[in-house]
């Protein structure tokens, strides 16, 4: 089955504890993204990867990494969290842009930094 | 700089009734596309549309329609005979052809029974 995973699904911290959200993908898709969603905010894309080894910044990257470092894979690294971090986030990846961009999206995690 | 609206926070009406979501959009290039996306209550977010900017033709999909309109930079959507597992966030959402991808704030929608 074609689907976006991401890890955990939910997720409780304290503020400053590193972790990684995992995203993963079996559609072969070139492009992945990470977004944000916020209570009257909607979704607000955080990085994007084009191809492996190759990211930019979204509207709101500060505080978050990401790498790309195998096609499938993108995950989402809070070196430092905070309180503010607090959201619910998603992954999602679509084919090259050439093609088609409309874009998957992953179940969703929602992360709560106390 | 790009942005997309929607004005309406949230919508509720009354099954059967008809219900148009607004989303109108800002952006300079002459390439993009819009999409609308739907989130349930169980949280997903699934792909109801695509339109490039090169094609303004209404399209129409069984009780969902969509009018887009270069002129006013609107690309509004229209449940017809709405029902209640039509209920969901309605998000709007502009890709100029970039990589970047710009959404609208949502527009709740409750049907009541």
């Amino acid at each position: 089955e074609a689907q976006v995973t991401q890890n955990p699904r939910y997720l409780i911290t304290v503020t400053g504890k590193k972790l990684t959200v995992t995203c993963s993908q079996n559609m072969n898709h070139e492009y992945m993204s990470w977004y944000r969603q916020d209570p009257g905010l909607g979704l607000r894309q955080i990085y994007y990867s084009m191809n492996v080894e190759v990211t930019d910044k979204g509207d709101v990257p500060e505080g978050y990494k990401v790498s790309r470092k195998e096609k499938r894979n993108f995950p989402l690294i809070l070196e430092s969290p905070s309180p503010n971090q607090t959201s619910l986030y998603f992954c999602a990846s679509s084919p090259r842009l050439a093609e088609s961009n409309e874009q998957f999206f992953g179940p969703g995690t929602r992360l709560t930094v106390l | 700089a790009q942005k997309v609206t929607q004005a309406q926070t949230e919508i509720s009406v009354v099954e059967k009734e008809d219900v148009t979501l607004d989303c109108v959009y800002e952006t300079r290039d002459t390439t993009y596309y819009l999409f609308w996306y739907k989130q349930p209550p169980s949280g997903e977010l699934v792909f109801l549309i695509r339109r490039n900017s090169f094609d303004e033709q209404n399209e129409i999909s069984g009780r969902y329609s969509w009018n887009f309109q270069k002129s006013t930079s609107s690309f509004n959507f229209t449940i017809t005979a709405s029902q209640v597992v039509d209920s969901a966030v309605y998000f709007c959402a502009l890709n100029s052809g970039t990589y970047k991808y710009i959404f609208g704030t949502g527009t709740r929608l409750k049907v009541l029974a």
